[in-house]
Formats: structure tokens, sequence, C-alpha cells
């Protein structure tokens, strides 16, 4: 069975410094598709970057960008220059063949000024 | 467009008593998602739809869990005989036909406390 885990419960960062969220899967496709979600207080989630597997180029979205290394089945998060605005929870998600969604447990981001 | 709106947005009810979600995805989008999140835990797949379809069930959603998406626009996620274990926040999400795996648009969910 596919999982997701994200190891760090909580992580925190001074406004305009970099913090990477971490997060590993476990699959045996070879073809899949991962996520970066964010949930800030209003409860929307909202997709921050996506990654498709068989890409070896790391995807980029402005200041967040991921670190993808598939044949450890590792995804993380890395946001630069943080901001207040992004404090939330990230989730990390997968999914294959379907749009249905793996979640992990996810990472409480705190920003301070 | 705008966005994926759930009502109600809270929601307390008494054990064993009914409850009825609703769900109205952005208006070009087929497909339509329920999933489920507890306190501490990312969201848990529920249902699917396409259109008026309904095409997977998760096996957390029991015999007092029913969906209906009438005439493939809003969608209905009712919850007969509450459980104290059913309280969770309740996500809706929609994606419009085409490639999978693309992106969803969530709502802000409602919120269910059963005392």
């Amino acid at each position: 069975a596919q999982t997701v885990t994200q190891s760090q419960p909580e992580m925190s960062v001074q406004e305009a410094e970099t913090v990477t969220l971490s997060c590993t899967y476990d699959t045996s496709e070879s073809d899949y598709y991962l996520f970066w979600y964010k949930q800030p207080p209003s409860r929307q989630m909202i997709l921050v970057i996506r990654q498709e597997a068989y890409k070896q180029q790391n995807a980029t979205e402005n200041r967040f960008s991921v670190n993808f290394q598939k044949a450890a089945k590792s995804f993380s998060l890395k946001i630069s220059d943080s901001q207040l605005g992004d404090a939330a929870m990230y989730f990390c998600a997968y999914n294959w063949l379907t749009d249905k969604l793996i979640f992990g447990t996810g990472t409480r981001l705190q920003v301070f000024p | 467009d705008t966005g994926v709106s759930q009502d109600p947005r809270h929601k307390i009810t008494k054990r064993g008593q009914n409850v009825t979600f609703r769900c109205d995805p952005i208006s070009e989008h087929n497909r339509l998602y329920w999933y489920r999140q507890t306190l501490g835990q990312g969201p848990e797949f529920l249902t699917y739809f396409q259109n008026e379809a309904q095409l997977e069930k998760s096996r957390l959603l029991s015999d007092r869990f029913s969906a209906e998406r009438p005439k493939g626009s809003f969608s209905t996620l009712e919850i007969q005989r509450t459980e104290q274990g059913d309280s969770a926040m309740y996500l809706c999400a929609s994606s419009p036909d085409g490639r999978l795996n693309e992106k969803l648009f969530f709502g802000s969910g409602t919120q269910l406390s059963v005392l």
C-alpha cells in the first residue's frame, strides 16, 4: 500500500530565511505524482507545487522548490525568503492513476518576524 | 469562478442524529471528491464522483454514510446515526475533466462535532 510520511510535526523559521520540510513515501509504482498542499487557518487546502515522477527536473514555483529523490523516495519542500503568510500546515501528498490523493500527517510551519 | 463552496461551515449535533452536508463545486468541474480530516491528521479519501456517477468509495465510508451528486452538479454527504468518532472536518474538492492528476480545488470544509 502507498503511504506518505512527514516526520516533522512542527517547524519554525525566521522571516526572510529558508526552511525545508521533509516527506518520504512508499510505493512500488514507477510513474506517479507528488504534491505539496498548504492549509492556512482558513482551512482551504491550496496547491503549492506538483512533481511528476517521470521528470527528473525538480519543480519550482517562485519561492517554493522541491528536492525530489526518486530512488530514496524522498520529496522535500524548500521555502526561500519565508514570509509571515507562509505560516500554515503543509501536507505532502501522492497519487497514482487517479485523482485520489494520499496525504501525510502534515507539518505545522511557524514564521517569526 | 467562485471556488468550491461548502455548507454549513460548522455543525454541532448530538450522537444518534442525522446530518447532511452540501458541496457546490466549481461550475465546469466534472469530478467531485469528499475527504475527511481528523485532528492532527491529513485528509483521508472518502468517495469520488465523475458527473453523477459515484466511481469509488473508501472502506472508511461505512453504511451510515451516503453521498449523492444528482445531475452532476452539487453533492451531499449524509451521515446517519452519528457517532462521536464521526467528529472531523469534511472536505470537498473538485477538478475538471481531462488529464488525471491535475490540481484539485478544495473548499473550506464542514467541521462536524458530535456530542
